[in-house]
């Protein structure tokens, strides 16, 4: 079974400063997706980031960007220029990519992230 | 716009009562999720539906029922066999297969035993 884990509860960055979440998870497959998404204090899910495990390229959206290490199997997420509306809880997601998959996915624990103005 | 929506937010139930937790899309997708979130824990799947008319247990299936007759609509029935239903629930839909099959959630409902 696959797992996901988030060893940091809490980060706090200042503004305008970057700062990195971690993520490892473990899996026996090849093909698969992971995604990083955002909880804010409304407690809606959004989607910052995706990465396909097939591509090497590592996946950027704005001042979001992660460094994906497939043989590490680590998923971390980079927030550059930390604005104080990047204040919420970010969880690191895993989803198998076969054919047919039930899309089903697996979350780490979370990580809250405090942004100090 | 399309999206999906839970109702109600907020859901009290006393103990011993069936209570049923509402989630729509309109976003034509074909797969349905219902997640629990409970603090210092991420989400926990507790039933998921791939097609109209089949649906399949998660990880935390027991004390819970769900329904999937329409593509639209996937309900969650916290039955009074749940122990501890205190907790935040979100709904989220996908595609089945293709590319883009991120999922996107709803807003979520609170449900609070009293």
């Amino acid at each position: 079974a696959q797992t996901v884990t988030q060893s940091q509860p809490e980060m706090s960055v200042q503004e305008a400063e970057t700062v990195t979440l971690s993520c490892t998870y473990d899996t026996s497959e090849s093909d698969y997706y992971l995604f990083w998404y955002k909880q804010p204090p409304s407690r809606q899910m959004i989607l910052v980031i995706r990465q396909e495990a097939y591509k090497q390229q590592n996946a950027t959206e704005n001042r979001f960007s992660v460094n994906f290490q497939k043989a590490a199997k680590s998923f971390s997420l980079k927030i550059s220029d930390s604005q104080l509306g990047d204040a919420a809880m970010y969880f690191c997601a895993y989803r198998s990519a076969p054919s047919g998959n039930t899309g089903k996915l697996i979350f780490g624990q979370g990580t809250t992230l405090q942004v100090k103005p | 716009d399309g999206g999906i929506t839970q109702s109600p937010k907020y859901l009290f139930r006393k103990e011993g009562q069936n209570v049923t937790l509402s989630c729509e899309q309109n976003l034509n997708h074909d797969a349905m999720y219902w997640y629990r979130q409970d603090p210092g824990q991420g989400l926990r799947l507790i039933y998921y539906s791939q097609i109209v008319n089949d649906f399949q247990k998660g990880d935390i299936a027991e004390g819970y029922s769900v329904s999937r007759e329409k593509k639209e609509s996937f309900p969650l029935t916290v039955t009074s066999a749940q122990k501890n239903p205190t907790a935040f629930y979100l709904c989220a839909s996908s595609r089945r297969q293709g590319k883009n099959t991120e999922a996107f959630f709803g807003q979520g409902t609170r449900l609070t035993v009293v």
